[in-house]
């Protein structure tokens, strides 16, 4: 099956610093991407969707200008963390629909997620 | 109101053992429904597209009920394998909405 890749899986960074991750849909392209957010026991939360070409589409309460996302090709979204903070601390994830799966809906591959803990 | 909701569990039930658990959501002009499993610190994986008619997969069955809004899995002869947090997840205009998901812990 339709195989995302997120990179990397573990970062730990200080306050202030930005952090970089990367989604790539390794064997489909993926005009689009989503990047969640999951806190301890709590829901994955639809932070943006990333779309090729143009700009991403953030959800309400998302600060677009501290998670900036690129996606700059069919394969690759890159959200980026800037002046992180220790309330930035999260498990990040992204994923990708597979319209080959079908119709519009496809059905949505994650990435391995990304633990980001900031100092 | 969240748009998700689901009991968080944990649901501790022996080898064996039947667990079932639903899931409400609240927009009912929701289009398609999941349920994903999830291991401890680890990505979603699906576990099972939810069909009006409803459906089975070996040992689990998803359900659905439009009049009442909520989706329900169905775990047959539990396994310590099954063991997991299972996510609800419901597509409103194309964008998929969890719930924060119930925990299922299989004993031997």
């Amino acid at each position: 099956g339709a195989v995302v890749s997120q990179h990397p899986s573990w970062v730990i960074c200080k306050s202030g610093t930005s952090v970089k991750i990367e989604c790539r849909s390794l064997d489909f392209q993926a005009t689009t991407m989503f990047w969640y957010r999951q806190f301890p026991k709590q829901s994955l939360m639809l932070m943006a969707t990333s779309n090729e070409g143009s700009k991403a589409t953030y959800e309400q309460g998302v600060e677009k200008d501290k998670f900036l996302i690129n996606h700059a090709s069919l394969t690759l979204s890159t959200l980026t963390v800037t002046s992180a903070h220790p309330e930035d601390s999260s498990f990040y994830i992204c994923s990708a629909r597979d319209l080959r799966a079908g119709g519009n809906t496809g059905e949505l591959f994650f990435g391995e997620g990304s633990r980001l803990t900031v100092l | 109101r969240k748009e998700v909701e689901q009991d968080p569990g944990p649901f501790n039930v022996p080898e064996g053992a039947t667990v079932a658990f639903n899931c409400t959501y609240s927009n009912s002009a929701s289009q398609s429904f999941f349920w994903y499993r999830q291991d401890c610190r680890k990505e979603p994986k699906l576990l099972m597209s939810v069909y009006s008619s409803g459906n089975e997969d070996g040992r689990f069955t998803a359900q659905l009920n439009r009049a009442s809004q909520y989706i329900s899995l169905l775990i047959r002869d539990s396994k310590l394998s099954d063991s997991a947090t299972y996510l609800c997840a419901v597509i409103n205009d194309y964008k998929l909405s969890f719930g924060a998901g119930t925990t299922v812990t299989v004993r031997a």
